[in-house]
C-alpha cells in the first residue's frame, strides 16, 4: 500500500532553470509533509517542511506547494545548480508516522 | 555535534549469520527510527524506539529482526539467519522529540548490508 507516492522517477533539468519535483498522497491523516535530499551514500538530510494548515513554505530557492484538496504537493528549487542532483524524497507524518516516496533522482546540467 | 552515526558503514555477511547494525543518536536525542532501503525504493520504516521502549514496530518483520535501544549505549538492529532478501541499506535516524512538525528526522549514513 504505497500511501506516498512519486511518480516520476528522473528528472533532467539545465543549470538557472527551476526544477519541480511533484508528490501525490493517497491518506488523509497525514498532516505534516517534508523533503529530504540524498546524496549517494549518505542519508537522507531535511530540506523543507510544510503543515497541512499552509498552502506554501519558502526558504531561500526551495519552496514547497501543498494542495490538500488533490492531495498533492510540489517543491520548486529555482535557480536550480548543479549541486542539487541528488535523490529527492517527499515524505508524509502523522502522530509518529513518517511514509516515505520511492524518490525523485534529479540532474541539474550545467 | 556529531550527528547521528551508523556503523559499520559495510557488512557483509553469509546465509545464515547473524548481523547487527548499530546506531548511535544526536546528543540528546531519546527517539531512534529503523530504515530500510531496497535498491530501486524508497526508505521502508521499521521500528521506532524511545529509551528501551519500541513504540512502533509495525513495518519490521516478525521473524528474525528485534532492535533495541538499551539506556547506555547505542541503538541495535539484529537480524538473524540472514537471507539474500535482507540485502539493503539500513538507515537510523533521531528526533529530539516524537513530534514530526518541529522535530525533523535525522539521520546516519546508513549501513549497507550484503548477503553472499
Amino acid at each position: 500500500d504505497q500511501q506516498v507516492k512519486q511518480n516520476s522517477p528522473s528528472l533532467s533539468v539545465q543549470e538557472g532553470r527551476i526544477s519541480i519535483l511533484n508528490c501525490d498522497y493517497t491518506n488523509s491523516m497525514f498532516d505534516y509533509f517534508l523533503w529530504y535530499k540524498k546524496y549517494p551514500a549518505e542519508g537522507p538530510t531535511f530540506l523543507i517542511s510544510i503543515s497541512s494548515i499552509k498552502d506554501k513554505n519558502e526558504d531561500g530557492r526551495f519552496t514547497v506547494f501543498l494542495n490538500k484538496s488533490a492531495k498533492h504537493l510540489s517543491l520548486h528549487i529555482v535557480p536550480s545548480q548543479p549541486g542539487d542532483s541528488a535523490v529527492y524524497f517527499c515524505a508524509a507524518s502523522y502522530g509518529n508516522k513518517l511514509v516515505f516516496g520511492a524518490g525523485t533522482i534529479l540532474r541539474v546540467k550545467s | 555535534n556529531a550527528g547521528v552515526m551508523q556503523n559499520p558503514r559495510h557488512l557483509v555477511r553469509r546465509r545464515g549469520q547473524e548481523a547487527r547494525l548499530r546506531c548511535s543518536p544526536v546528543k540528546g536525542h531519546s527517539h531512534v527510527y529503523w530504515y530500510r532501503q531496497l535498491p530501486e525504493e524508497g526508505l521502508k520504516f521499521m521500528v521506532y524506539l524511545q529509551k528501551e521502549n519500541i513504540i512502533d514496530e509495525s513495518g519490521m518483520p516478525k521473524e528474525r529482526f528485534s532492535a533495541e535501544f538499551p539506556k547506555e549505549g547505542p541503538s541495535i538492529l539484529r537480524i538473524q539467519q540472514v537471507v539474500r532478501g535482507d540485502s539493503a541499506a539500513y538507515f537510523c535516524a533521531s528526533s529530539q522529540t516524537a513530534n514530526r512538525n518541529n522535530s525533523p528526522l535525522h539521520f546516519g549514513n546508513g549501513t549497507r548490508l550484503t548477503v553472499t
